[in-house]
């Protein structure tokens, strides 16, 4: 069975300060991981995705993640927070041989001036 | 370009009743999900439906929740009979799993159809 674990319901950061975001995941096989960004009353916005290669992953509005094999960690950075980047994270899991995504339980960003 | 999109945006029924949600994928993607997210239980497949193949029902909660999808393109999610805790967002995306080889594809995601059965 595959699981994803966001630790923090909450990262609170001053704006200009760096960003991370946390996921740990549990999958059989290699993994295929993403994130998203939800604004309220909005779906869900792809930031970005690791399938396979490098371990940096950069992806949109400036965000990046590290692939972790040895930690299977994959989280979610920007150097330079910004207030518009207040939202609800999610963290998301597909095994190869699944076509579904399994979601961490989201983590809230509030991004302070 | 067009995205997915879903309706209706909101729905308010009332227990017992029967509601149909509508999700309508980006134009090509022959692969579309039903997710919901609630309070509770955070954000869970529903079911896939991948080209002609069999969908893959299995996040189905209950036998009111069942859903189609015609000609490989518009889905219905249809729930009966609803239930107060059916109370949530529906949320459709679709995929083209033939642009990656098959393999970890992205998803995009409607905005969501909000219900509330009272």
């Amino acid at each position: 069975a595959q699981s994803v674990a966001q630790p923090e319901d909450q990262v609170n950061v001053a704006e200009g300060n760096p960003l991370t975001v946390k996921c740990t995941y549990s999958v059989s096989g290699n993994p295929y991981l993403f994130w998203y960004v939800q604004y309220p009353n909005r779906g869900l916005q792809f930031l970005l995705k690791y399938i396979t290669g490098d371990n940096l992953v950069k992806g949109s509005y400036g965000f990046e993640a590290e692939f972790n094999k040895s930690q299977t960690s994959f989280h979610l950075k920007k150097p330079s927070a910004l207030v518009s980047d207040s939202a609800l994270y999610f963290c998301a899991v597909r095994d190869v041989s699944w076509g579904k995504l399994q979601f961490g339980a989201g983590t809230q960003v509030v991004v302070t001036p | 370009g067009a995205g997915v999109s879903q309706s209706p945006s909101n729905k308010v029924t009332e227990k017992g009743k029967d509601v149909e949600l509508r999700c309508d994928p980006i134009s090509g993607h022959t692969a579309l999900y039903w997710y919901r997210q609630s309070l509770g239980q955070g954000l869970e497949f529903l079911i896939y439906f991948q080209g002609n193949s069999a969908p893959d029902k299995s996040g189905l909660p209950s036998d009111r929740f069942s859903a189609e999808r015609t000609g490989g393109s518009v889905s219905t999610l249809t729930i009966q009979r609803t239930q107060q805790e059916d109370s949530a967002v529906y949320l459709c995306a679709s995929s083209s799993p033939r642009a990656s080889g098959g393999r970890g594809e992205t998803q995009y995601f409607g905005p969501g159809t909000r219900l509330l059965v009272l």
